[in-house]
Protein backbone atom coordinates (compact mmCIF):
# COMPACT_ATOMS: atom_id res chain seq x y z
CA UNK A 1 0.00 0.00 0.00
CA UNK A 2 0.91 3.44 -0.57
CA UNK A 3 2.19 5.49 2.33
CA UNK A 4 2.83 9.25 2.74
CA UNK A 5 5.11 10.47 5.63
CA UNK A 6 5.75 13.69 7.02
CA UNK A 7 7.74 13.06 10.16
CA UNK A 8 7.40 16.34 11.56
CA UNK A 9 3.61 17.66 13.44
CA UNK A 10 4.89 21.12 13.90
CA UNK A 11 8.07 23.03 12.79
CA UNK A 12 8.95 26.34 13.65
CA UNK A 13 11.32 29.06 12.01
CA UNK A 14 12.67 32.49 12.04
CA UNK A 15 11.83 34.95 8.94
CA UNK A 16 14.54 34.60 6.53
CA UNK A 17 15.67 31.42 7.52
CA UNK A 18 15.67 28.32 5.60
CA UNK A 19 12.92 25.97 5.66
CA UNK A 20 12.36 22.24 4.76
CA UNK A 21 9.19 20.75 5.30
CA UNK A 22 10.48 16.64 4.96
CA UNK A 23 7.81 14.07 2.85
CA UNK A 24 8.68 10.65 2.49
CA UNK A 25 6.85 8.17 0.45
CA UNK A 26 6.79 3.99 0.18
CA UNK A 27 5.42 2.99 -3.29
CA UNK A 28 7.11 0.57 -5.53
CA UNK A 29 6.02 2.46 -8.97
CA UNK A 30 6.31 5.82 -10.34
CA UNK A 31 4.69 8.04 -8.12
CA UNK A 32 3.39 11.61 -8.66
CA UNK A 33 3.94 13.70 -6.05
CA UNK A 34 2.06 17.02 -4.75
CA UNK A 35 2.83 19.66 -2.34
CA UNK A 36 -0.81 20.93 -1.23
CA UNK A 37 -0.89 24.24 1.44
CA UNK A 38 -3.98 25.38 3.17
CA UNK A 39 -3.15 28.70 4.84
CA UNK A 40 -5.35 29.86 7.85
CA UNK A 41 -8.72 29.60 6.85
CA UNK A 42 -8.64 29.00 3.42
CA UNK A 43 -9.01 26.06 1.02
CA UNK A 44 -6.08 23.25 -0.03
CA UNK A 45 -4.60 24.32 -3.11
CA UNK A 46 -1.76 23.32 -4.98
CA UNK A 47 1.57 24.33 -4.12
CA UNK A 48 3.58 22.31 -6.57
CA UNK A 49 4.46 18.77 -8.42
CA UNK A 50 6.99 17.60 -9.14
CA UNK A 51 6.21 16.23 -12.99
CA UNK A 52 6.26 20.47 -13.57
CA UNK A 53 9.30 21.35 -12.36
CA UNK A 54 8.25 24.68 -11.22
CA UNK A 55 9.16 27.14 -8.17
CA UNK A 56 6.21 28.55 -6.80
CA UNK A 57 6.35 30.83 -4.35
CA UNK A 58 9.90 30.19 -3.61
CA UNK A 59 9.52 27.17 -2.75
CA UNK A 60 10.94 23.91 -4.47
CA UNK A 61 10.94 20.47 -4.28
CA UNK A 62 12.98 17.58 -5.49
CA UNK A 63 12.42 13.99 -5.95
CA UNK A 64 14.92 11.56 -4.91
CA UNK A 65 13.72 7.91 -5.85
CA UNK A 66 16.69 6.64 -4.01
CA UNK A 67 15.85 8.25 -0.82
CA UNK A 68 11.65 7.61 -1.51
CA UNK A 69 11.85 11.70 -0.69
CA UNK A 70 9.96 14.64 -2.36
CA UNK A 71 10.98 17.21 0.29
CA UNK A 72 9.76 21.00 0.28
CA UNK A 73 12.20 23.87 0.98
CA UNK A 74 12.89 27.95 0.91
CA UNK A 75 16.00 29.68 1.07
CA UNK A 76 14.67 32.28 3.02
CA UNK A 77 11.19 32.19 4.81
CA UNK A 78 8.51 34.61 4.51
CA UNK A 79 5.88 35.35 7.67
CA UNK A 80 2.98 34.81 5.09
CA UNK A 81 4.48 30.84 4.51
CA UNK A 82 2.99 29.98 7.77
CA UNK A 83 0.70 27.49 6.87
CA UNK A 84 -0.21 23.66 7.21
CA UNK A 85 1.43 21.60 4.28
CA UNK A 86 0.81 18.81 3.06
CA UNK A 87 2.65 16.08 0.89
CA UNK A 88 0.15 14.00 -1.29
CA UNK A 89 1.18 10.58 -3.83
CA UNK A 90 -0.57 9.91 -6.83
CA UNK A 91 -0.08 6.25 -8.03
CA UNK A 92 -0.13 5.22 -11.66
CA UNK A 93 -3.60 4.44 -12.70
CA UNK A 94 -5.06 5.92 -9.71
CA UNK A 95 -7.18 9.65 -9.11
CA UNK A 96 -6.69 8.74 -5.23
CA UNK A 97 -4.18 11.35 -3.69
CA UNK A 98 -2.88 9.66 -0.63
CA UNK A 99 -2.07 12.47 1.67
CA UNK A 100 0.81 13.09 5.01
CA UNK A 101 -0.19 14.00 7.75
CA UNK A 102 0.79 17.44 7.07
CA UNK A 103 3.39 20.09 8.78
CA UNK A 104 2.16 23.05 10.86
CA UNK A 105 5.54 25.90 9.36
CA UNK A 106 5.19 28.77 11.58
CA UNK A 107 7.38 31.58 10.79
CA UNK A 108 8.27 34.06 13.21
CA UNK A 109 8.77 37.70 12.85
CA UNK B 1 -10.79 32.53 -10.57
CA UNK B 2 -12.96 29.42 -10.99
CA UNK B 3 -13.13 27.90 -7.78
CA UNK B 4 -14.80 24.67 -6.40
CA UNK B 5 -17.69 25.43 -4.14
CA UNK B 6 -19.34 23.59 -0.90
CA UNK B 7 -22.61 24.05 0.90
CA UNK B 8 -23.38 24.19 3.83
CA UNK B 9 -20.28 25.25 5.81
CA UNK B 10 -20.98 23.62 8.96
CA UNK B 11 -23.89 20.67 9.03
CA UNK B 12 -24.94 19.38 12.83
CA UNK B 13 -26.76 15.77 12.51
CA UNK B 14 -28.41 13.53 14.90
CA UNK B 15 -27.22 9.92 14.72
CA UNK B 16 -28.83 7.82 12.17
CA UNK B 17 -30.02 10.98 10.45
CA UNK B 18 -29.63 10.74 6.37
CA UNK B 19 -27.39 14.18 5.83
CA UNK B 20 -26.51 15.51 1.83
CA UNK B 21 -23.40 17.84 1.21
CA UNK B 22 -23.12 19.81 -1.77
CA UNK B 23 -20.55 20.84 -4.06
CA UNK B 24 -20.45 22.48 -7.33
CA UNK B 25 -17.28 21.71 -9.06
CA UNK B 26 -15.08 23.89 -11.61
CA UNK B 27 -17.58 24.12 -14.08
CA UNK B 28 -15.20 22.47 -17.61
CA UNK B 29 -13.73 20.08 -14.73
CA UNK B 30 -14.68 16.41 -15.51
CA UNK B 31 -13.44 14.43 -12.40
CA UNK B 32 -14.83 14.57 -9.22
CA UNK B 33 -13.71 13.86 -5.69
CA UNK B 34 -14.62 13.66 -2.20
CA UNK B 35 -11.84 13.57 0.49
CA UNK B 36 -12.81 13.67 4.32
CA UNK B 37 -10.33 14.72 7.38
CA UNK B 38 -11.41 13.39 10.86
CA UNK B 39 -10.23 16.12 13.35
CA UNK B 40 -6.54 15.01 13.73
CA UNK B 41 -5.85 13.24 11.07
CA UNK B 42 -5.31 12.28 7.67
CA UNK B 43 -6.97 13.76 4.21
CA UNK B 44 -8.61 10.22 3.51
CA UNK B 45 -9.56 10.00 -0.07
CA UNK B 46 -13.53 8.32 -0.50
CA UNK B 47 -14.49 8.02 -3.87
CA UNK B 48 -13.59 9.52 -7.36
CA UNK B 49 -16.36 10.07 -10.52
CA UNK B 50 -16.50 10.40 -13.73
CA UNK B 51 -18.49 10.37 -16.83
CA UNK B 52 -21.62 9.49 -14.55
CA UNK B 53 -20.03 6.86 -12.79
CA UNK B 54 -17.37 6.20 -9.53
CA UNK B 55 -14.54 5.67 -10.91
CA UNK B 56 -12.56 4.32 -7.91
CA UNK B 57 -13.51 4.40 -4.09
CA UNK B 58 -11.76 4.02 -0.53
CA UNK B 59 -12.60 1.02 1.65
CA UNK B 60 -14.51 3.71 3.66
CA UNK B 61 -16.83 4.32 1.22
CA UNK B 62 -19.31 1.22 1.92
CA UNK B 63 -23.02 1.62 0.89
CA UNK B 64 -23.60 4.01 3.54
CA UNK B 65 -22.13 6.45 0.86
CA UNK B 66 -23.54 7.67 -2.31
CA UNK B 67 -22.39 9.89 -4.93
CA UNK B 68 -24.37 11.48 -7.33
CA UNK B 69 -24.16 14.45 -10.13
CA UNK B 70 -28.33 15.55 -10.62
CA UNK B 71 -27.58 17.83 -12.79
CA UNK B 72 -25.01 19.50 -14.93
CA UNK B 73 -23.31 21.47 -12.11
CA UNK B 74 -23.72 19.36 -8.73
CA UNK B 75 -22.06 16.89 -7.14
CA UNK B 76 -23.41 15.51 -4.08
CA UNK B 77 -22.15 12.94 -1.18
CA UNK B 78 -25.12 11.12 0.40
CA UNK B 79 -24.77 9.86 4.03
CA UNK B 80 -27.56 7.22 4.71
CA UNK B 81 -27.29 6.56 8.38
CA UNK B 82 -24.80 9.08 9.99
CA UNK B 83 -22.85 7.73 12.63
CA UNK B 84 -20.79 9.26 15.47
CA UNK B 85 -17.54 8.68 13.84
CA UNK B 86 -18.46 10.31 10.40
CA UNK B 87 -18.31 13.49 12.02
CA UNK B 88 -15.21 15.22 9.84
CA UNK B 89 -14.52 17.83 7.58
CA UNK B 90 -15.32 16.88 4.13
CA UNK B 91 -13.73 17.78 1.03
CA UNK B 92 -14.82 18.04 -2.52
CA UNK B 93 -13.18 18.42 -5.50
CA UNK B 94 -12.37 18.78 -9.29
CA UNK B 95 -9.86 18.02 -11.80
CA UNK B 96 -9.56 19.10 -15.71
CA UNK B 97 -7.95 15.49 -16.32
CA UNK B 98 -7.68 12.22 -14.91
CA UNK B 99 -5.06 9.57 -14.34
CA UNK B 100 -1.47 10.60 -13.63
CA UNK B 101 -2.40 14.38 -15.01
CA UNK B 102 -4.95 14.70 -12.07
CA UNK B 103 -5.08 18.22 -10.32
CA UNK B 104 -7.36 18.36 -7.66
CA UNK B 105 -8.99 21.71 -6.97
CA UNK B 106 -10.41 21.66 -3.69
CA UNK B 107 -13.72 23.20 -2.32
CA UNK B 108 -13.40 24.92 1.43
CA UNK B 109 -14.94 21.86 3.04
CA UNK B 110 -18.35 21.45 4.66
CA UNK B 111 -17.48 20.33 8.69
CA UNK B 112 -20.40 17.57 9.46
CA UNK B 113 -21.37 17.44 13.23
CA UNK B 114 -22.81 13.73 14.36
CA UNK B 115 -24.08 13.68 17.57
Amino acid sequence: AQRVTQPEKLLSVFKGAPVELKCNYSYSGSPELFWYVQYSRQRLQLLLRHISRESIKGFTADLNKGETSFHLKKPFAQEEDSAMYYCALLRGGSEKLVFGKGTKLTVNP
Amino acid sequence: EPEVTQTPSHQVTQMGQEVILRCVPISNHLYFYWYRQILGQKVEFLVSFYNNEISEKSEIFDDQFSVERPDGSNFTLKIRSTKLEDSAMYFCASSPLGGQATEAFFGQGTRLTVV
